[in-house]
This record gives structure tokens, sequence and C-alpha cells, in this order.
């Protein structure tokens, strides 16, 4: 079984709905990220989480919100979509280590389409 | 504040040849550097890392090598395969400055390997 799953895996929606997109992981992780990666320009951090009391903005966090319901579960909400929210969504985990290091595990991505 | 860039794509080589990723890096603190590889469909997976000046990572054929001096990690390998095929993200994480340890990725370089 993966160890971290995202739900839905694809989702067309129209402009102004609300979308949940859910992550859920069995890594034992305190960490977990939302990124969204979009053609020519990478992944961009959208929100973090260093545990369920720790919630930060990333990159580009206006137009979302986010829940963490427990270590192993992160809820990334869209309020109102709009056509620009198209993309793929990456949720991912990382534990650091003594050594400093923060590799991170991503899931397999939803594919999120507003029409 | 730290930032990534890396060789722009597509990068189109035929079976067997030698392949170079080129991978600079801005960082305020020390970072660990990170390659990972997205196949297609799937989400990111680490292929390779290391964590301080002078460190070579490697992993099913690749290579790279932390250059502190170039702020340089860029990714090799001698002989690659169709089953190469994908987009390779290079990334840091500077657990000890502004970013709080998040990974900063470049934009992806997509990797066409022709029989």
């Amino acid at each position: 079984d993966a160890d971290v799953t995202q739900t839905p895996r694809n989702r067309i929606t129209k402009t102004g709905k609300r979308i949940m997109l859910e992550c859920s992981q069995t890594k034992g992780h305190d960490r977990m990220y939302w990124y969204r990666q979009d053609p020519g320009l990478g992944l961009r951090l959208i929100y973090y989480s260093f545990d369920v009391k720790d919630i930060n903005k990333g990159e580009i966090s206006d137009g979302y919100s986010v829940s963490r319901q427990a270590q192993a579960k992160f809820s990334l909400s869209l309020e109102s979509a709009i056509p620009n929210q198209t993309a793929l969504y990456f949720c991912a985990t990382s534990d650091p280590t003594g050594s400093g290091t923060d590799t991170q595990y991503f899931g397999p991505g939803t594919r999120l389409t507003v029409l | 504040g730290n930032s990534v860039t890396q060789m722009e794509g597509p990068v189109t080589l035929s079976e067997e040849a030698f392949l170079t990723i080129n991978c600079t890096y801005t960082a305020t603190g020390y970072p660990s550097l990170f390659w990972y590889v997205q196949y297609p469909g799937e989400g990111l997976q680490l292929l390779l890392k290391a964590t301080k000046a002078d460190d070579k990572g490697s992993n099913k054929g690749f290579e790279a090598t932390y250059r502190k001096e170039t702020t340089s990690f860029h990714l090799e390998k001698g002989s690659v395969q169709v089953s190469d095929s994908a987009v390779y993200f290079c990334a840091l994480s500077d657990k000890y400055g502004g970013s709080q340890g998040n990974l900063i990725f470049g934009k992806g370089t997509k990797l066409s390997v022709k029989p």
C-alpha cells in the first residue's frame, strides 16, 4: 500500500464551486505539505504543517485553505474555485532526521480542472 | 532568498548516451541538495541527495556532487536508458535558513530517451 495517498486522483469542477482535496499518510511523519505543479513552473508550496497545531502559509496560499485533522491527514480546500487553479496538486510528508536533511515523500497527485 | 536554477528542457538523447542536467543554487545558509524524479503519471520520488559540500549522492547510475565553490549540483549518468525518461527536479532545503527546511524546487527538466 502507498505511504502517501491522495483523493480524488482527478476532479473536474466549475468556477465558484468549493473543492476539497484530501491527503493521508501512514509514514508517521509530523510534517505535511501541499504543492501545486504547473507546466514550466516546477512545484510551488501552498501550505505546510509541522504538526497538528502548526500550520503555515507557503509561497502561493491566496485562494486556498487547509485543515490538519490529525497527524495523518491534511486537507486542502479551494473555497471558490477559479480556472487559474487548474493544476496538478501534490501532498508530501517529511520527518527531519538528526542530520538535518529534509527528504520529502510525495503522494501520486490530484489533477484538478476548473472550467 | 533561496533559489534553484536548472537547465531548461526538453532534453532528448539516444539510449546509452551521457546525460548532464545542470543545477545551480543560491542559499543564505547551508543547504542540503536533492534531485527528485517524476515518471509519467506519478508523483515525485527522491533520486539522490547530498547534505554537505563535496558529498556525492548516487542512485540507479545517477550521480551528483555538491560543489560549494560553484554553488552547483549537476546530475550525471554515463549511459541512459529508455526507462530514464522522466522529469527531473533539483531542489534545496535550508534547515537553518529562513525557509525552515522547506524544499525550494527548480522548474524541472524533461528528459526523453529514444531507443
